[in-house]
């Protein structure tokens, strides 16, 4: 079993839309967990980042975290066509160590139909 | 503005050669690090660095080499020895490599065999 599992879609939506992303992990240490979305061809860019569980909202974007079923979620209200992009799940434990890498999910890939 | 800016965008390589990305990052943040991104994969650390001339091999760092000479730059060199380099690279810094302090990344390097 992957780390982290993210349903590679594509996801297609109209505009407006309620947008639900999803990611499941296996390791019960994760504590900290980010978005990340990605235009094509370019770089990873962090749209939320929390911590342990419970919700964060930015915006149209709102996080979601459920440890007890490992499970982080992304929600995008009234999207827009501007959020056309692979959304990237990422989390990291804190360890004994000085550094504990980030584990990425593969993605989800997004089109927002106007 | 501060961020991450990596170059050339687009990159081939002969076989037989070794060819050198460059990543400078503006943000005076102490740690650097660079993934492999391979489509319906997640991002796969090849190399970070905590503090200038120390770095560590992530999880797939053979066939590659880095230095950590100054503060701000964090160059990867991908060697004839990584026999299947075509993908998407992407360097990344942090503040620190604690977990509570995200990664921010640059706009990737596309790296082909020629």
């Amino acid at each position: 079993q992957k780390e982290v599992e993210q349903d590679p879609g594509p996801l297609s939506v109209p505009e407006g839309a309620i947008v639900s992303l999803n990611c499941t992990y296996s390791n019960s240490a994760f504590q900290y967990f980010m978005w990340y979305r990605q235009y094509s061809r370019k770089g990873p860019e962090l749209l939320m980042y929390t911590y342990s569980s419970g919700n964060k909202e930015d915006g149209r974007f709102t996080a979601q975290v459920d440890k007890s079923s490992k499970y982080i979620s992304l929600f995008i209200r009234d999207s827009q066509p501007s959020d056309s992009a692979t959304y990237l799940c990422a989390m990291s434990a804190v360890g004994k160590t000085s550094y504990d890498k980030v584990i990425f999910g593969p993605g989800t890939s997004l089109s927002v139909i106007p | 503005d501060g961020g991450i800016t990596q170059s050339p965008k687009y990159l081939f390589r002969k076989e037989g050669q070794n060819v050198t990305l460059s990543c400078e990052q503006n943000l005076n943040h102490d740690a650097m690090y660079w993934y492999r991104q391979d489509p319906g994969q997640g991002l796969r650390l090849i190399y970070y660095s905590q503090i200038v001339n120390d770095f560590q091999k992530g999880d797939i760092a053979e066939g590659y080499s880095v230095s950590r000479e100054k503060k701000e730059s964090f160059p990867l060199t991908v060697t004839s020895a990584q026999k299947n380099p075509t993908a998407f690279y992407l360097c990344a810094s942090s503040l620190g490599t604690v977990p509570n302090q995200p990664q921010h990344f640059g706009d990737g390097t596309r790296l082909s065999i020629l």
